[in-house]
C-alpha cells in the first residue's frame, strides 16, 4: 500500500512565528486532506488539496502531486494552533484514506 | 454543511460488557463509512469500511467478531465493540464521504468516541 511520512514529528514554535509542515507519498494520488487535531481529540478538516494551492486565513497548503508531496504553511502562530497535523491520503484503489503520524506542533505564548 | 455526529463522545464500561457507538451523517448520505481506532500519541488507523446494505470490510489484524459494524441505512453506521477487555481502550473515530462525490470528495469525520474499559 501507499505509505506517507509526514516530518518533522515535533515542532515547537513561539507564538507569531512561521512553520512549514511537509507529507511525502509513495504513489501518485487523486486527492489529499491535511487535518488539525485539537488536545480533545477533534479532528478538523483544514484543507482538501489534490493539487495546487489553497489558502484559509493564516494557514495555506500546496500539494505537488507529480512530485508526490504536499506543505502546510502555518503563519503567525498562535497557542490555539497547538495539537497534531496528519496529511490524509487515498490507498486501496482511491476507496480508503491512510493518515500519515503527523506533526505534533506546540505552541509556547 | 457534511456534519457527522458520533455518540457517545466517552464512554466507561466494566471488562466483558459490550459497548455500541453510533456515527450518523446529518446533512449528506454515505453508502461507505470508515472506522478509525486511535492510541495515545500515534497515528489514526483504519480498522474497517462499513457499507450501507451490506458486510463491513475488515483490515487486517482487526477481529470482526470484536468488532461488529452494521450500516443499516445511508445515514447511520454503528461499531459494537463485544466483550470488551482493557486493551480494547482507544479513541474510536468514524467518518464519511458524501455519497455524490464518492472517492474524488473530503472524508468528514465525527469527534471520536473515547472508549475505556475498567
Amino acid at each position: 500500500g501507499i505509505q506517507v511520512e509526514q516530518s518533522p514529528p515535533d515542532l515547537i514554535l513561539q507564538e507569531g512565528a512561521n512553520s512549514t509542515l511537509r507529507c511525502n507519498f509513495s504513489d501518485s494520488v487523486n486527492n489529499l486532506q491535511w487535518f488539525h487535531q485539537n488536545p480533545w481529540g477533534q479532528l478538523i478538516n483544514l484543507f482538501y488539496i489534490p493539487s495546487g494551492t489553497k489558502q484559509n486565513g493564516r494557514l495555506s497548503a500546496t500539494t505537488v502531486a507529480t512530485e508526490r508531496y504536499s506543505l502546510l504553511y502555518i503563519s503567525s502562530s498562535q497557542t490555539t494552533d497547538s495539537g497534531v497535523y496528519f496529511c490524509a491520503v487515498p490507498d486501496g484503489g482511491g476507496f480508503k484514506t491512510i493518515f500519515g503520524a503527523g506533526t505534533r506542533l506546540f505552541v509556547k505564548a | 454543511g457534511a456534519v457527522v455526529s458520533q455518540h457517545p463522545s466517552r464512554v466507561i464500561c466494566k471488562s466483558g460488557t459490550s459497548v455500541k457507538i453510533e456515527c450518523r451523517s446529518l446533512d449528506f448520505q454515505a453508502t461507505t463509512m470508515f472506522w478509525y481506532r486511535q492510541f495515545p500519541k500515534q497515528s489514526l488507523m483504519l480498522m474497517a469500511t462499513s457499507n450501507e446494505g451490506s458486510k463491513a470490510t475488515y483490515e487486517q489484524g482487526v477481529e470482526k467478531d470484536k468488532f461488529l459494524i452494521n450500516h443499516a441505512s445511508l445515514t447511520l453506521s454503528t461499531l459494537t465493540v463485544t466483550s470488551a477487555h482493557p486493551e480494547d481502550s482507544s479513541f474510536y473515530i468514524c467518518s464519511a464521504r458524501d455519497r455524490r462525490g464518492e472517492y474524488n470528495s473530503p472524508l468528514h469525520f465525527g469527534n471520536g468516541t473515547r472508549l475505556t474499559v475498567t
